[in-house]
Protein backbone atom coordinates (compact mmCIF):
# COMPACT_ATOMS: atom_id res chain seq x y z
CA UNK A 1 0.00 0.00 0.00
CA UNK A 2 1.03 3.46 -0.87
CA UNK A 3 0.38 6.88 0.91
CA UNK A 4 1.32 10.37 -0.01
CA UNK A 5 0.96 13.34 2.51
CA UNK A 6 1.00 16.42 1.43
CA UNK A 7 0.93 19.18 4.67
CA UNK A 8 0.37 22.60 2.74
CA UNK A 9 -3.32 22.91 2.04
CA UNK A 10 -2.40 25.92 0.09
CA UNK A 11 0.09 28.96 0.07
CA UNK A 12 0.78 32.30 -1.77
CA UNK A 13 3.90 32.99 -3.17
CA UNK A 14 5.32 36.38 -4.48
CA UNK A 15 5.73 36.14 -8.36
CA UNK A 16 9.43 35.81 -9.11
CA UNK A 17 9.75 33.78 -6.06
CA UNK A 18 10.63 30.26 -5.46
CA UNK A 19 8.16 27.89 -3.83
CA UNK A 20 8.92 24.67 -2.32
CA UNK A 21 5.65 22.15 -2.06
CA UNK A 22 6.20 19.26 0.36
CA UNK A 23 4.97 15.81 0.00
CA UNK A 24 6.05 12.88 2.07
CA UNK A 25 5.74 9.04 0.75
CA UNK A 26 5.14 5.97 2.23
CA UNK A 27 5.38 2.84 0.36
CA UNK A 28 6.98 -0.82 1.23
CA UNK A 29 7.49 -0.96 -2.58
CA UNK A 30 11.49 -1.33 -3.39
CA UNK A 31 10.80 0.08 -6.35
CA UNK A 32 8.84 2.89 -7.10
CA UNK A 33 8.07 6.45 -9.12
CA UNK A 34 7.16 9.93 -7.59
CA UNK A 35 5.51 12.11 -9.79
CA UNK A 36 3.88 15.66 -9.70
CA UNK A 37 1.01 16.92 -11.45
CA UNK A 38 -0.52 20.27 -11.59
CA UNK A 39 -4.08 21.40 -11.80
CA UNK A 40 -4.94 24.55 -13.15
CA UNK A 41 -8.18 26.07 -12.61
CA UNK A 42 -9.56 24.88 -15.84
CA UNK A 43 -9.01 21.09 -14.49
CA UNK A 44 -7.04 19.46 -16.62
CA UNK A 45 -3.95 17.60 -14.96
CA UNK A 46 -0.63 18.44 -16.33
CA UNK A 47 2.14 16.07 -15.53
CA UNK A 48 5.23 17.92 -14.51
CA UNK A 49 8.36 16.13 -13.54
CA UNK A 50 9.10 12.27 -12.23
CA UNK A 51 12.06 10.79 -9.86
CA UNK A 52 12.29 6.80 -9.66
CA UNK A 53 13.47 5.25 -6.43
CA UNK A 54 17.17 4.35 -8.00
CA UNK A 55 17.74 7.70 -9.77
CA UNK A 56 20.57 9.29 -8.02
CA UNK A 57 20.38 12.82 -9.17
CA UNK A 58 17.67 14.79 -8.24
CA UNK A 59 15.00 15.01 -11.60
CA UNK A 60 14.67 18.55 -13.15
CA UNK A 61 12.55 19.87 -15.72
CA UNK A 62 13.45 23.76 -16.53
CA UNK A 63 11.83 25.79 -13.86
CA UNK A 64 10.95 22.86 -11.85
CA UNK A 65 12.60 20.66 -9.51
CA UNK A 66 12.50 17.84 -7.08
CA UNK A 67 13.91 17.11 -4.11
CA UNK A 68 14.32 13.75 -3.38
CA UNK A 69 15.30 12.88 -0.02
CA UNK A 70 15.14 9.03 -0.01
CA UNK A 71 15.92 8.21 3.79
CA UNK A 72 13.34 10.47 4.61
CA UNK A 73 10.64 9.70 2.43
CA UNK A 74 10.19 13.25 0.79
CA UNK A 75 9.97 14.32 -2.48
CA UNK A 76 9.49 18.11 -2.57
CA UNK A 77 8.56 20.27 -5.57
CA UNK A 78 10.68 23.43 -6.05
CA UNK A 79 9.10 25.62 -8.22
CA UNK A 80 11.91 28.53 -8.83
CA UNK A 81 11.06 31.92 -10.79
CA UNK A 82 6.77 31.65 -9.82
CA UNK A 83 4.63 32.90 -12.75
CA UNK A 84 1.29 33.98 -12.06
CA UNK A 85 0.29 31.00 -14.43
CA UNK A 86 1.39 29.10 -11.66
CA UNK A 87 -1.60 29.23 -10.04
CA UNK A 88 -2.78 25.79 -9.41
CA UNK A 89 -3.15 22.77 -7.50
CA UNK A 90 -0.44 20.49 -7.28
CA UNK A 91 -0.50 16.92 -6.08
CA UNK A 92 2.62 14.47 -5.47
CA UNK A 93 1.72 10.99 -6.68
CA UNK A 94 3.43 7.32 -5.87
CA UNK A 95 3.00 4.94 -8.90
CA UNK A 96 2.20 1.51 -8.89
CA UNK A 97 -0.03 -0.57 -10.87
CA UNK A 98 -2.32 3.00 -10.01
CA UNK A 99 -1.24 5.81 -8.93
CA UNK A 100 -1.87 7.20 -5.12
CA UNK A 101 -2.23 10.91 -4.93
CA UNK A 102 -2.10 13.06 -1.93
CA UNK A 103 -4.62 15.95 -1.08
CA UNK A 104 -2.73 18.24 -2.77
CA UNK A 105 -1.59 22.04 -2.59
CA UNK A 106 -2.99 24.79 -4.11
CA UNK A 107 -0.56 27.72 -4.80
CA UNK A 108 -1.83 31.34 -5.57
CA UNK A 109 1.26 33.62 -7.21
CA UNK A 110 0.95 36.90 -6.05
CA UNK A 111 1.85 39.99 -8.68
CA UNK B 1 2.30 12.59 -28.76
CA UNK B 2 -0.34 10.48 -26.78
CA UNK B 3 -3.74 12.16 -26.80
CA UNK B 4 -6.65 10.94 -24.57
CA UNK B 5 -10.40 11.90 -25.35
CA UNK B 6 -13.33 12.05 -22.74
CA UNK B 7 -16.84 12.72 -23.69
CA UNK B 8 -18.53 14.22 -22.33
CA UNK B 9 -17.09 17.03 -20.98
CA UNK B 10 -19.47 18.14 -18.59
CA UNK B 11 -23.04 15.94 -17.75
CA UNK B 12 -25.63 17.28 -14.94
CA UNK B 13 -28.57 14.17 -14.86
CA UNK B 14 -30.67 12.87 -12.32
CA UNK B 15 -30.45 9.99 -9.78
CA UNK B 16 -31.32 6.43 -11.45
CA UNK B 17 -30.35 7.63 -15.01
CA UNK B 18 -27.72 5.44 -16.34
CA UNK B 19 -25.09 6.85 -18.24
CA UNK B 20 -21.54 6.88 -20.05
CA UNK B 21 -18.71 8.55 -20.20
CA UNK B 22 -16.41 7.51 -23.17
CA UNK B 23 -12.56 7.78 -23.21
CA UNK B 24 -10.74 6.81 -26.14
CA UNK B 25 -7.08 7.29 -26.91
CA UNK B 26 -4.94 7.58 -30.16
CA UNK B 27 -1.67 5.64 -29.46
CA UNK B 28 -2.87 1.93 -28.89
CA UNK B 29 -1.35 1.79 -25.44
CA UNK B 30 -2.76 -1.31 -23.71
CA UNK B 31 -3.90 0.59 -19.92
CA UNK B 32 -5.95 2.86 -19.22
CA UNK B 33 -7.65 3.52 -15.80
CA UNK B 34 -10.59 5.44 -14.76
CA UNK B 35 -10.16 8.09 -11.30
CA UNK B 36 -12.29 10.45 -9.82
CA UNK B 37 -11.18 13.41 -8.25
CA UNK B 38 -12.88 14.93 -5.30
CA UNK B 39 -12.32 17.88 -2.67
CA UNK B 40 -9.53 17.05 -0.22
CA UNK B 41 -9.35 13.66 -1.11
CA UNK B 42 -6.98 14.01 -4.68
CA UNK B 43 -7.88 11.33 -7.15
CA UNK B 44 -8.96 7.54 -6.80
CA UNK B 45 -8.86 4.46 -8.78
CA UNK B 46 -11.92 3.64 -9.73
CA UNK B 47 -10.93 0.75 -12.86
CA UNK B 48 -8.18 -0.43 -14.60
CA UNK B 49 -7.37 -2.16 -17.72
CA UNK B 50 -4.22 -4.06 -18.58
CA UNK B 51 -5.37 -4.99 -22.09
CA UNK B 52 -8.41 -5.68 -24.19
CA UNK B 53 -11.18 -8.08 -22.30
CA UNK B 54 -8.84 -7.20 -18.96
CA UNK B 55 -10.21 -5.04 -16.10
CA UNK B 56 -9.79 -4.94 -12.34
CA UNK B 57 -11.34 -3.06 -9.53
CA UNK B 58 -9.39 0.18 -8.55
CA UNK B 59 -9.84 1.72 -4.68
CA UNK B 60 -13.65 3.17 -5.29
CA UNK B 61 -15.34 0.43 -7.84
CA UNK B 62 -18.88 0.52 -6.14
CA UNK B 63 -21.58 1.64 -8.77
CA UNK B 64 -19.69 2.09 -11.98
CA UNK B 65 -18.78 -0.43 -14.64
CA UNK B 66 -16.24 -0.77 -17.30
CA UNK B 67 -15.68 -2.34 -20.16
CA UNK B 68 -12.34 -3.05 -22.80
CA UNK B 69 -13.39 -4.11 -25.83
CA UNK B 70 -10.90 -2.58 -27.87
CA UNK B 71 -7.92 -1.63 -27.43
CA UNK B 72 -8.26 2.47 -28.21
CA UNK B 73 -11.64 2.91 -25.98
CA UNK B 74 -12.43 2.04 -22.03
CA UNK B 75 -15.73 3.68 -21.18
CA UNK B 76 -16.92 4.00 -17.91
CA UNK B 77 -20.88 3.04 -17.19
CA UNK B 78 -22.83 4.41 -14.43
CA UNK B 79 -25.78 2.44 -14.28
CA UNK B 80 -27.87 3.82 -11.56
CA UNK B 81 -25.56 7.41 -10.55
CA UNK B 82 -26.50 8.74 -7.27
CA UNK B 83 -25.60 11.95 -5.65
CA UNK B 84 -22.61 10.92 -4.51
CA UNK B 85 -20.91 10.08 -7.67
CA UNK B 86 -20.96 14.02 -8.53
CA UNK B 87 -17.26 14.56 -9.10
CA UNK B 88 -14.63 15.26 -11.78
CA UNK B 89 -13.79 12.49 -13.38
CA UNK B 90 -10.34 11.84 -15.69
CA UNK B 91 -9.55 8.97 -17.54
CA UNK B 92 -5.61 8.06 -17.81
CA UNK B 93 -3.38 6.12 -20.14
CA UNK B 94 0.15 5.24 -19.53
CA UNK B 95 2.55 4.92 -22.92
CA UNK B 96 5.50 2.69 -22.40
CA UNK B 97 8.98 3.58 -22.95
CA UNK B 98 8.51 7.01 -21.43
CA UNK B 99 9.88 8.04 -18.04
CA UNK B 100 9.28 5.77 -15.45
CA UNK B 101 7.53 2.79 -16.28
CA UNK B 102 4.83 4.40 -14.22
CA UNK B 103 3.59 8.16 -16.11
CA UNK B 104 0.18 8.17 -17.12
CA UNK B 105 -1.26 11.25 -19.13
CA UNK B 106 -4.71 12.07 -18.06
CA UNK B 107 -7.26 13.12 -20.06
CA UNK B 108 -9.02 16.58 -19.83
CA UNK B 109 -11.35 15.45 -17.09
CA UNK B 110 -15.84 15.10 -17.23
CA UNK B 111 -17.88 17.03 -14.47
CA UNK B 112 -20.15 14.91 -13.85
CA UNK B 113 -23.38 16.20 -11.20
CA UNK B 114 -25.93 13.52 -10.13
CA UNK B 115 -29.66 15.82 -8.97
Amino acid sequence: AQKITQTQPGMFVQEKEAVTLDCTYDTSDQSYGLFWYKQPSSGEMIFLIYQGSYDEQNATEGRYSLNFQKARKSANLVISASQLGDSAMYFCVAAGNKLTFGGGTRVLVKP
Amino acid sequence: EAQVTQNPRYLITVTGKKLTVTCSQNMNHEYMSWYRQDPGLGLRQIYYSMNVEVTDKGDVPEGYKVSRKEKRNFPLILESPSPNQTSLYFCAIKPRGEYGTDTQYFGPGTRLTVL
